[in-house]
C-alpha cells in the first residue's frame, strides 16, 4: 500500500532532451509537493498545489513546469535538461498546505549527461 | 523568509549514546516544527513534530525541545542504535505555509 509512489526512479538523460515524472498518492491529501535535492542532501521545495491549484512557485526556471490533473497527481515535466537538473527529485503530499506532516515519495534520481 | 540553521551536519557517536542535533529559525511567525529522517535511497520520513504551544514532547528514544523565545528546537536521541544512522532534517512551517528545511545532519552510529 504505497502512500506515495513516483516513476521512474532513476532516469539517465542526455543534455537538450525533455523528460517527465509522474507523481500518485493515495492518501485523499490536497496538497501536493515538488522538493530537488542536490548532491549535498539540501531539500528545496519548487512547487506546492493544493486541489490543483498552484499555490507556491519558488524560483525555478521557466523549463520546468508542473502539471496536477486531479488532486492526487503531481507530475513534473523538465524541457531542454541541463547538467545542474541532475539531482534527486521528491514528491510529497500533506492533508492541506501548512503545519501538517508531509509523506514524502521514494524519489526520482535524475542524471543529466 | 523563514531562514533555519542546523547543527552540526555530521554527528557520530557510539551505539548506546546520546544524540543531539540543534536548529534556529528567524520567522517568529513560524508555529510548526516536524523532523524527519532520511534513510539511504529513501524519501524523508517524519519522525517526530512540535508545535509552538508545546515547549517537549517525546516518543520512546526520542524527544524534541522547543525555546519559541530563543528560536530554536533540538531534537534528542537517547540510547542510539546503529539503525538510527541516517540524515535528519528540522524544518519550520508558519504564516507562509512554506516548510523551511535545515540542511541535514548525517548521524553515523558506531556499534
Amino acid at each position: 500500500d504505497t502512500a506515495v509512489s513516483q516513476t521512474p526512479k532513476y532516469l539517465v538523460t542526455q543534455m537538450g532532451n525533455d523528460k517527465s515524472i509522474k507523481c500518485e498518492q493515495n492518501l485523499g491529501h490536497d496538497t501536493m509537493y515538488w522538493y530537488k535535492q542536490d548532491s549535498k542532501k539540501f531539500l528545496k521545495i519548487m512547487f506546492s498545489y493544493n486541489n490543483k491549484e498552484l499555490i507556491i512557485n519558488e524560483t525555478v526556471p521557466n523549463r520546468f513546469s508542473p502539471k496536477s490533473p486531479d488532486k492526487a497527481h503531481l507530475n513534473l515535466h523538465i524541457n531542454s535538461l541541463e547538467l545542474g537538473d541532475s539531482a534527486v527529485y521528491f514528491c510529497a503530499s500533506s492533508q492541506v498546505a501548512g503545519e501538517h506532516e508531509q509523506y514524502f515519495g521514494p524519489g526520482t534520481r535524475l542524471t543529466v549527461t | 523568509g523563514e531562514n533555519v540553521e542546523q547543527h552540526p551536519s555530521t554527528l557520530s557517536v557510539q551505539e548506546g549514546d546520546s544524540a543531539v542535533i540543534k536548529c534556529t529559525y528567524s520567522d517568529s511567525a513560524s508555529n510548526y516544527f516536524p523532523w524527519y529522517k532520511q534513510e539511504l535511497g529513501k524519501g524523508p520520513q517524519l519522525i517526530i513534530d512540535i508545535r509552538s504551544n508545546v515547549g517537549e514532547k517525546k516518543d520512546q528514544r526520542i524527544a524534541v525541545t522547543l525555546n519559541k523565545t530563543a528560536k530554536h528546537f533540538s531534537l534528542h536521541i537517547t540510547e542510539t542504535q546503529p539503525e538510527d544512522s541516517a540524515v535528519y532534517f528540522c524544518a519550520a512551517t508558519g504564516g507562509s505555509y512554506i516548510p523551511t528545511f535545515g540542511r541535514g545532519t548525517s548521524l553515523i552510529v558506531h556499534p
